[in-house]
């Protein structure tokens, strides 16, 4: 069972253009982590956000934090070819004194210029 | 500054041949270590996790092994490989909190 459902898989656009990645569960977490992965790379964390309703932004990139802590968008937005990846997003498990993370299962974005 | 070390960052290993990645952490002190494997460029399953030397969690039952023989140092091991143990094997360290994970570079394993 996947506890984090990211969405869409995919993602194919051309440079300039907006996008938004989901990232969903039916479960509350503690914080909820953005990673970046390049081929052949370890991911690379993002942001964290850890208030309900958090919003956080990072250049061009927002991150927001759902209300119930159980979900969270990323926003990008005039995209560009540096921003190509597999984006990750991952909830901290409540009450973790490991700080033990899930991870939703990525979405591949290319941006072509 | 916090660096991991993780190598090789290739292998190729024939079916039944034993295996043995290394990951070391610089710069933090008593950090919670993990292993991930990673297929297909998705998303990451949890193998091992360590909260301190000697201490081992398996997630998930397999042909792998993990130990912890020193504070900074945590070792993915197999007595013998499997086909499907073929994949990108992530070792990462935490100290919980918002600071998230520091990933080490990976290695590609195959098995043939």
């Amino acid at each position: 069972t996947q506890l984090l459902e990211q969405s869409p898989q995919f993602l194919s656009i051309q440079e300039g253009e907006n996008l938004t990645v989901y990232c969903n569960s039916s479960s509350v977490f503690s914080s909820l982590q953005w990673y970046r992965q390049e081929p052949g790379e370890g991911p690379v964390l993002l942001v964290t956000v850890v208030t309900g309703g958090e919003v956080k932004k990072l250049k061009r990139l927002t991150f927001q934090f759902g209300d119930a802590r159980k979900d969270s968008s990323l926003h990008i937005t005039a995209a560009q070819p540096g921003d190509t990846g597999l984006y990750l997003c991952a909830g901290e498990e409540r009450g973790s004194t490991l700080g033990r993370l899930y991870f939703g299962r990525g979405t591949q974005l290319t941006v072509w210029p | 500054s916090q660096t991991i070390h993780q190598w090789p960052a290739t292998l190729v290993q024939p079916v039944g041949s034993p295996l043995s990645l290394e990951c070391t952490v610089e710069g933090t002190s008593n950090p919670n270590l993990y292993w991930y494997r990673q297929a297909a460029g998705r998303g990451l399953q949890l193998l091992f996790y360590s909260v301190g030397i000697g201490q081992i969690s398996s997630e998930v039952p397999q042909n792998l092994s993990a130990s912890r023989p020193q504070d900074r140092q945590f070792i993915l091991s197999s007595k013998k490989l499997l086909l499907s143990d073929s994949g990108f094997y992530l070792c990462a360290w935490s100290t919980g909190g918002v600071y998230g994970y520091t990933f080490g570079s990976g290695t590609r394993l195959t098995v043939v």
